[in-house]
This record gives structure tokens, sequence and C-alpha cells, in this order.
């Protein structure tokens, strides 16, 4: 399986709003709504963001927000804040059952 | 609240089989909805999911390593293990356990801290 396609990095001013893709295959992430978003500090363990596309866990700030459409998942991050600044990576299940990630993206604010 | 500690040597030498465990404390290991997953991230690169076990024992495994990889758990210690043979180079890497929320959306919810494994004579 390949992994999927995410831009190695995107960068904002604080204030600002940044997406990131993640594009799949039609047996990943068009043919499932299975697609979660990671984030990851340097020398952190990475922590769940958004699940299901677009739904956030309990604690996560509402600045970030999922979206799909085909084989194109997006994280949105609005009000770009310092804190924000970390590798993101997105995830899809299979249809062989398995999992994929994506190939990361690093987010700086400048 | 749940947590996942990784263990295992941290230097293995090439043709040799990595071997960690994952234990699991805060819940049960075998509840339902959840597996327990294996994910892995080579020094300034990204993820690698590598597989998981189910919590009735199926495995699944990243078709790129299956043939390396055996995943087991141990209900009486609450505990899950990797272990990935014939390693070269290549599999230098930190190691993270995760539960996979395999009955609901297919997250990985909760994570180890991570155990940094090298392959090296």
């Amino acid at each position: 399986q390949s992994a999927l396609t995410q831009p190695a990095s995107v960068s904002g001013s604080p204030g600002q709003s940044i997406t990131i893709s993640c594009t799949g295959t039609s047996s990943d992430v068009g043919g499932y709504n299975y697609v979660s978003w990671y984030q990851q500090h340097p020398g952190k363990a990475p922590k769940l963001m958004i699940y299901e596309v677009s739904n956030r866990p309990s604690g996560v700030s509402n600045r970030f927000s999922g979206s799909k459409s085909g084989n194109t998942a997006s994280l949105t991050i609005s009000g770009l804040q310092a804190e924000d600044e970390a590798d993101y990576y997105c995830s899809s299940y299979t249809s062989s059952s398995t999992r994929v990630f994506g190939t990361g993206t690093k987010v700086t604010v400048l | 609240q749940l947590q996942l500690q990784e263990s295992g040597s941290g230097l293995v030498k090439p043709s040799q089989t990595l071997s960690l465990t994952c234990a699991v404390s805060g819940g049960s290991i075998s509840s339902g909805g959840y597996s327990w997953s294996w994910i892995r991230q080579p020094p300034g690169k990204g993820l690698e999911w590598i597989g998981y076990i189910y919590h009735s024992g199926s495995t699944y495994y990243n078709p790129s390593l299956k043939s390396r990889v055996t995943i087991s758990v141990d209900r009486s210690k609450n505990q899950f293990s990797l272990k990935l043979s014939s390693v070269t180079a290549a599999d230098t890497a930190v190691y993270y356990c995760a539960r996979d929320r395999s009955g609901y959306d297919l997250s990985f919810d909760y994570w180890g801290q991570g155990t940094l494994v090298t392959v090296s004579s």
C-alpha cells in the first residue's frame, strides 16, 4: 500500500488559516469516511486531532476542522497560533482492512 | 486514563529479531471494540503503520512487512507484543504502540511515548 500524499510543508502567519491536503485513492480515503488527523510536536507521540473526516475529540480546539471531497481529505487550522507549529499526518482505513498514513506535513507559523 | 508503555531492546543486530512489548494500564486489553497497533517512525521521517491485533486475536499487517511481523497479545499481563525478524538498518525507528478504535471510528486515540530501536552491529 502506498502512503497517502500530503504537501511537505505549509506555512502561515498568526491568525491566518491554512489547509493541509491528504490525497489517496478510492481504496482508502475515497472509499471510506475513516480519515483521521494527528499532530506531532518534536520528540513527542502523535495526538489525535480529527476522526471520521470531520469530528473533533473532546479537548481539541474548534480551530481545527476536517473535510473530504473524493479521494482527498483536508485539515484546516483557523486562527493559526504559535503552538500549532508541528508535523501533521493523516491516516485512513483501507479496503484491505489495514491502515495507511500520509507522508506528513510540517506546519510553520511565520 | 488509559496509558501505554513500550519496552524492549533498544539495540538489535542486523539479521536478528526485534522484540517489543506494550504494557496497557488503566483499562483492559480485552475490551471489545478496540484493537492494538504498532506504528513506527524512522528518524526524521513519517509514520508507518505496522499492524494490529484485535481483542479477538485476529491480526492484520502492513503488506510490505507482513512476511517479517508477528503481533501477539498476553491477556494475563494486559500487554501486547511485536516481533520483527531479519532486521536491517532500515528498521531503525521510534516504535509506538497505540489503541485503535477499530469498532468505532478507526482512529488511534491513545499512544505510548515511543521507544527508539537502533539496528547496528
